[in-house]
């Protein structure tokens, strides 16, 4: 069936390096594509969207990508701060269901 | 602008009994969310509203689960009689529109379930 999927599930970054978190989907009906962040003990707090007629956004420290040509998304994350540490779901939009995938745990190391 | 309020924050059951938990979605928001998280995975969809018509409640486990929205307002989830793999936290959103206009959802910080 479809799903939205992340390669790897943890990343450990140094602080002030850039992150690339990626993201692979299979539905190419889905004509949006979110990114979440979740930290411990709260709900997920949303960062940066891309619709599917786009292939960059950038919003602040954040650049999402999208390739929908091997189906696969996702976000880099510029000079990673200790607070960035979190999981991160990428998500996809078909018509109104919004399905997330898995998550990938980010550790920021000083 | 206030967020999405939920409550409680933390129940603990044993299995077999009945659990309900609330919410109240930001104000002017029509479309509201009900997500199951289980621990290391993304949330699940259980229930999705627009005003108080469901919209999406495919994945809702209806023999045991059931959530209303009568005023198209708060809403509340029950879960009876739980089940051991029910343990999880209970994420309601809400949006403007449904989807999102831009898949932006906002989210409560969620109630975790225990089922013992």
């Amino acid at each position: 069936g479809e799903s939205v999927g992340l390669h790897l599930p943890t990343l450990s970054v140094q602080e002030g390096d850039n992150s690339i978190i990626n993201c692979a989907y299979s539905n190419s009906a889905s004509d949006y594509f979110i990114w979440y962040k979740q930290e411990s003990g709260k709900g997920p707090q949303f960062i940066i969207d891309i619709r599917s007629n786009m292939d960059k956004r950038q919003g602040q420290r954040v650049t999402v990508l999208l390739n929908k040509t091997v189906k696969h998304l996702s976000l880099q994350i510029a000079a990673t701060q200790p607070g960035d540490s979190a999981v991160y779901f990428c998500a996809e939009k078909d018509d109104y269901k919004l399905s997330f995938g898995a998550g990938t745990t980010v550790t920021v190391r000083a | 602008e206030a967020g999405v309020a939920q409550s409680p924050r933390y129940k603990i059951i044993e299995k077999r009994q009945s659990v309900a938990f609330w919410c109240n979605p930001i104000s002017g928001h029509a479309t509201l969310y009900w997500y199951q998280q289980i621990l290391g995975q993304g949330p699940k969809l259980l229930i999705q509203f627009q005003n108080n018509g469901v919209v999406d409640d495919s994945q809702l486990p209806k023999d045991r689960f059931s959530a209303e929205r009568l005023k198209g307002v708060d809403s509340t989830l029950k879960i009876q009689p739980a089940k051991l793999e029910d343990s999880a936290v209970y994420l309601c959103a809400s949006s403007l529109a449904s989807g999102g206009a831009n898949g932006e959802l906002f989210f409560g910080e969620g109630s975790r379930l225990t089922v013992l």
